[in-house]
């Protein structure tokens, strides 16, 4: 079956912009999380839902960074303001129900000017 | 909070050796830990996926131990293939309200032929 996906692969901004990464989780997953990563660095923690609600959001660095997923499926990470440092691969990852194997997408390369 | 190691950053080895990378986690209270593989520009490949109460999980040239009480895990390659040459990372879940996983920073790994 198909995993998780997400869109853009890459993302070019400019300081100050705002910007959207998606994520599509496997079908029947409830669980989805987001992580950042820089490079040369593990991923690190950003947000996990459970279903439709943020069960944890401890990881978002700031009021910048914000994230959805209104139907339980489909995700959005949402940054505002962009600054430089918030250049990095954002990866997702969902579970069937939270306690077992993470599977992660590609990522999404963005790049703030 | 939780922090995780690994030792070495970096190995390079011939091709056919066995080898050992090693993990190790601060705070032993967890409930699962998995190793995933990085290639470059990609995602996380989920690995091996070692519950609290066990002790170690094969797949093919790969094996996995944990030895929770002493916050240590190691993933051993038999056999190594030019193939195997990624980043290899090691993630502990705690569980219990804090629902990401923890990663440590890598081995990256160069399999020589």
């Amino acid at each position: 079956g198909a995993g998780v996906s997400q869109t853009p692969s890459n993302k070019v901004t400019e300081k100050g912009k705002y910007v959207e990464l998606r994520c599509d989780p496997i079908s029947g997953h409830t669980a989805l999380y987001w992580y950042r990563q820089s490079l040369g660095q593990g991923p690190e923690f950003l947000i996990y839902f459970q279903g439709t609600g943020a069960a944890d959001d401890s990881g978002l660095p700031n009021d910048r960074f914000f994230a959805v997923r209104p139907e339980g499926s489909v995700s959005t990470l949402k940054i505002q303001r962009t600054e430089r440092g918030d250049s990095a691969v954002y990866l997702c990852a969902s579970s069937p129900t939270g306690w077992e194997t993470q599977y992660f997408g590609p990522g999404t390369r963005l790049l703030v000017l | 909070k939780q922090e995780v190691t690994q030792i070495p950053a970096a190995l390079s080895v011939p091709e056919g050796e066995n080898l050992v990378l090693n993990c190790s986690f601060t705070d032993s209270a967890i409930y699962n830990l998995q190793w995933f593989r990085q290639d470059p520009g990609k995602g996380l490949t989920s690995l091996l996926l070692i519950q609290s109460s066990q002790r170690e999980q094969t797949s093919g040239r790969l094996n996995a131990s944990l030895d929770k009480s002493s916050g240590r895990s190691t993933l051993y390659i038999a056999a190594s293939q030019p193939g195997d040459s990624a980043t290899y990372l090691c993630a502990v879940f705690s569980g219990g309200g804090a629902d990401g996983l923890t990663f440590g920073k890598g081995t990256h790994l160069i399999i020589q032929p």
